[in-house]
């Protein structure tokens, strides 16, 4: 069965300076990945996703990241974080005929001033 | 466009009291689903529907939850009896094509089972 890794359950780091969150899926065939952020008390909010093409994707609030097929990877980066991004951020794998989302347990995002 | 609705946005109940959620899904979106996200966790999917027929269920502990999407729009996902493990945020989402562009949620239903 699909299963998705985070590999931190928080990271903490200091405001504008870069953040990278990890991502390990595990998969034979093709797999559509995303991104979700919940900021405090809020639904979760698509990021970004990756379906085909580039592997590099970008997408809101200055967030990109990168599908590795050979890691089976999908790491979050941001060059320069904000306190704005204090949340915390899911990885999601699609799998199937029915595209259900298999989720990762989220990686808290702490910004320190 | 408007996004999924979801209504009530807290809800304090006691234990073998019954419980009802409401989600509107975007205009247009023929698939729903329902989450459970307990805190620390991940979102865990209890049931999926499209347009009024239930695509996946079994995760949906069938005993005390149920779910309806009866015109395949608006739905309802009931607990009855709530327990305290019930405790969470319960999540709606819906999407135009399966998910395979991504789900919308809404901004869910905490949930205090006491």
């Amino acid at each position: 069965a699909q299963s998705v890794t985070q590999l931190d359950s928080q990271v903490p780091v200091f405001e504008e300076a870069p953040v990278e969150l990890r991502c390990n899926y595990s998969s034979s065939v093709s797999v559509y990945l995303f991104w979700y952020v919940q900021y405090p008390n809020q639904g979760l909010q698509l990021l970004l996703k990756y379906l085909s093409g580039s592997t590099l994707v970008k997408g809101i609030n200055g967030f990109e990241a990168e599908f590795n097929k050979s890691q089976t990877s999908f790491h979050l980066r941001k060059p320069s974080v904000h306190i704005s991004d204090t949340a915390e951020y899911f990885c999601a794998v699609s799998e199937g005929s029915n595209y259900q989302l298999i989720w990762g347990a989220g990686t808290k995002l702490i910004i320190k001033p | 466009e408007a996004g999924v609705a979801q209504s009530p946005r807290y809800k304090i109940i006691e234990k073998r009291q019954s419980v009802a959620f409401w989600c509107n899904p975007i205009s247009g979106h023929a698939t729903l689903y329902w989450y459970q996200q307990i805190l620390g966790q991940g979102p865990k999917l209890l049931i999926q529907f499209q347009n009024n027929g239930v695509v996946d269920d079994s995760q949906l502990p069938k005993d005390r939850f149920s779910a309806e999407r009866l015109k395949g729009v608006d739905s309802t996902l009931k607990i009855q009896p709530a327990k305290l493990e019930d405790s969470a945020v319960y999540l709606c989402a819906s999407s135009l094509n399966r998910g395979v562009d991504g789900y919308t949620f809404g901004s869910g239903t905490r949930l205090t089972v006491v």
